[in-house]
């Protein structure tokens, strides 16, 4: 069964400050992941995707991979109080002409001003 | 204005009886997916569609079907053999070009039982 597994948190940091929420995968073959968030009530929106190791930074959100240890990370600097969400991580599952993503359970995010 | 499009946004099931989610999109994606989320809960795959006239059924299949007769729509229909359906229901699609694999969500609709 391939997972992809976050801490539910809530995960609370004070306004400015560094928000870190991490994810891990379990299946190697995966080649394409992406953080989605979902604020309350509303409907996934992507923020980041990221193929390669490494960092990859748009605005504030910085992605992080490693495919070494199947590991998938998001950073929000300068967190506001409208980063509070609910942040979902997802894992291709790559498979010939099938294209799946799998979904984490989320990580609840609170900014407190 | 180019998107995907589900409706009603909140629709009532009755004992016994079939209801059809609604999904539509004009952003010319070949793939899209059906997902169902429960409180505090990740997604959950229902099923899927690569092409017209092509479906595949996901990890939570029983007690939905779908059509896709036109690449546009891909509707979902909650069948009484669904006993627990009260849940959020997502349609995303998916562009086969340079962006790899990435799903675009629509706004979901809300299904409850009387």
């Amino acid at each position: 069964q391939k997972e992809v597994e976050q801490n539910s948190g809530p995960l609370s940091v004070p306004e400015g400050a560094i928000a870190s929420l991490n994810c891990t995968y379990s299946d190697r073959g995966s080649q394409s992941f992406f953080w989605y968030r979902q604020y309350s009530g509303k409907s996934p929106e992507l923020i980041m995707f990221i193929y390669s190791n490494g960092d990859k930074e748009d605005g504030r959100f910085t992605a992080q991979l490693n495919k070494a240890s199947q590991y998938v990370s998001l950073l929000i600097r300068d967190s506001q109080p409208s980063d509070s969400a609910t942040y979902l991580c997802a894992a291709g599952a790559e498979g010939g002409a099938t294209n799946k993503l799998i979904f984490g359970t989320g990580t609840l995010l609170a900014v407190q001003p | 204005d180019g998107g995907i499009t589900q409706s009603p946004k909140y629709l009532f099931r009755k004992e016994g009886q079939n209801v059809t989610l609604s999904c539509e999109q004009n952003l010319n994606h070949d793939a899209m997916y059906w997902y169902r989320q429960d409180p505090g809960q990740g997604l959950r795959l229902i099923y899927y569609s690569q092409i017209v006239n092509d479906f595949q059924k996901g990890d939570i299949a029983e007690g939905y079907s779908v059509s896709r007769e036109k690449k546009e729509s891909f509707p979902l229909t909650v069948t009484s053999a669904q006993k627990n359906p009260t849940a959020f229901y997502l349609c995303a699609s998916r562009d086969r070009g340079l962006a790899k694999n990435i799903q675009y969500f629509g706004a979901g609709t809300r299904l409850s039982v009387l």
